[in-house]
């Protein structure tokens, strides 16, 4: 079974400064990941994804994120933080698609990571 | 917007109480899922339903059921309400075979 693994509950970081969150993941077959953000009262809005392809991944809002299957990750990171990133941000593992071509997919979500920005 | 519709957004309730839950997914989505969101469990999947089938299952309580209807919309159904039942539920729904789910802005339930 998939599992993923988000290391820090929380991660401060100041205005301008790089933000990286760490996600571990735990797959018997080839993961699609997922990085999605919820921010406070709202439903989780996708950031970006790995299917297959080039390894690192470009989001929305400047995030990107490199799958190395060596080292199971898939982190999350941003150049230069901004006050509106603060949020709480998950990775996600899918179940394996469903051989007869119709993905059942659900995702498992790692525990979460609130991130905080200090101006 | 994410295209996904959840009522209601608010519900109140006391112990021992049946409450519904209800997801309209996005247009053309075949697949519909539901997770809890806790502060102590996360996000945790309790069941999926492509085109109105059941066709996976998570920590879903016996106490709880759900179902998908022609229409696509699905409701999920929460019975014997307990104090660790509350929580906010997410509906999501996909249609492209990378799983990707697109959330609904949740249901979030208060018992009392």
């Amino acid at each position: 079974a998939q599992s993923v693994t988000q290391l820090g509950s929380h991660v401060s970081v100041s205005e301008g400064a790089l933000v990286l969150l760490r996600c571990n993941y735990s797959s018997s077959v080839p993961p699609y990941l997922f990085w999605y953000v919820q921010y406070p009262n709202q439903g989780l809005q996708l950031l970006l994804k790995y299917t297959t392809g080039a390894t690192l991944v470009k989001g929305i809002n400047g995030f990107e994120a490199e799958f190395k299957k060596s080292e199971t990750s898939f982190h999350l990171t941003k150049p230069s933080a901004h006050m509106s990133d603060a949020a709480e941000y998950f990775c996600a593992v899918s179940d394996p698609v469903n051989a007869g071509g119709t993905s059942y997919g659900k995702l498992t979500f790692g525990q979460g990571t609130i991130l905080t920005v200090h101006p | 917007d994410s295209g996904v519709t959840q009522t209601p957004k608010h519900l109140i309730t006391a112990t021992g109480q049946r409450v519904t839950l209800r997801c309209s997914p996005r247009s053309g989505d075949l697949s519909v899922y539901w997770y809890q969101q806790s502060l102590d469990q996360g996000l945790q999947f309790l069941i999926q339903y492509y085109n109105g089938e059941e066709r996976a299952k998570g920590n879903i309580l016996e106490r709880f059921s759900a179902q998908q209807f022609p229409d696509l919309h699905s409701e999920l159904n929460l019975s014997s309400l307990e104090l660790g039942d509350s929580a906010l539920y997410f509906c999501a729904s996909s249609a492209s075979l990378v799983g990707e789910l697109f959330f609904g802005e949740g249901s979030r339930l208060t018992v009392l």
